[in-house]
């Protein structure tokens, strides 16, 4: 069974901290790694697809990195904004036509 | 928005009720997908399909039907539901071969 990990499953931080974020995932048949954003009552948005090994992307004030042969990426925000509170999850891509998902990191951003 | 809608947004039906759940994707895409996001647990795949031919159940119960006319819609058609099953539904589609899934915002089901 395919297991995909985010740590923490929650975060509070004040507004101008930066603050990071864990996905595990198996290092084995990988193909890409999916990053989310999931506001509530809205729909989860895409924010990043990684395929390469020390990939590195960014968007914004948002970031994130993958080591497929660990099995981790990581998702960094650089001073966080309230507009930033959402769950962000994570997903592996077996190249299987399923995506697995990981219970995501619920943040907290307080003015 | 993402280009996939779908409704309604909140349902509430008793366990003999028989109700559908609806996505319309604008988005040109060829694969369409229902998940299922139950409290404090992963979204979980319950169907896939790839133009229109459904390619996946994920084991999922036979109250829960789906059907997908053409490339743009499909349904989860539910009947004799239980009060486990409620639950978020999500619809997303994709492109056939290329997994960037675009979402819908959900349906929330409440069945009593």
């Amino acid at each position: 069974i395919l297991n995909v990990e985010q740590s923490p499953q929650s975060l509070h931080v004040q507004e101008g901290d930066s603050t990071n974020f864990t996905c595990s995932f198996p290092s084995s048949n990988f193909y890409a790694l999916h990053w989310y954003r999931w506001e509530t009552a809205k729909s989860p948005e895409a924010l990043f697809v990684m395929t390469l090994n020390g990939d590195e992307k960014k968007k914004g004030r948002i970031s994130a990195t993958l080591n497929t042969k660990e099995g981790y990426s990581y998702l960094y925000i650089k001073g966080s904004q309230p507009e930033d509170s959402a769950t962000y999850l994570c997903a592996f891509d077996g190249a299987t036509n399923k995506l697995i998902f990981g219970t995501g990191t619920l943040l907290a951003v307080q003015p | 928005e993402t280009g996939v809608t779908q409704t309604p947004r909140h349902l509430v039906m008793g366990m003999t009720n028989k109700k559908s759940l609806k996505c319309e994707q604008h988005l040109g895409h060829n694969a369409m997908y229902w998940y299922k996001q139950s409290a404090k647990k992963p979204l979980e795949l319950m169907f896939v399909y790839n133009f229109k031919e459904q390619t996946e159940n994920n084991s999922v119960p036979s109250r829960f039907s789906p059907e997908c006319p053409n490339s743009s819609h499909l349904f989860l058609h539910l009947h004799t539901l239980q009060p486990e099953d409620s639950a978020l539904y999500l619809c997303a589609s994709s492109v056939v071969s290329y997994n960037e899934q675009f979402f819908g915002p959900g349906t929330r089901l409440t069945v009593l």
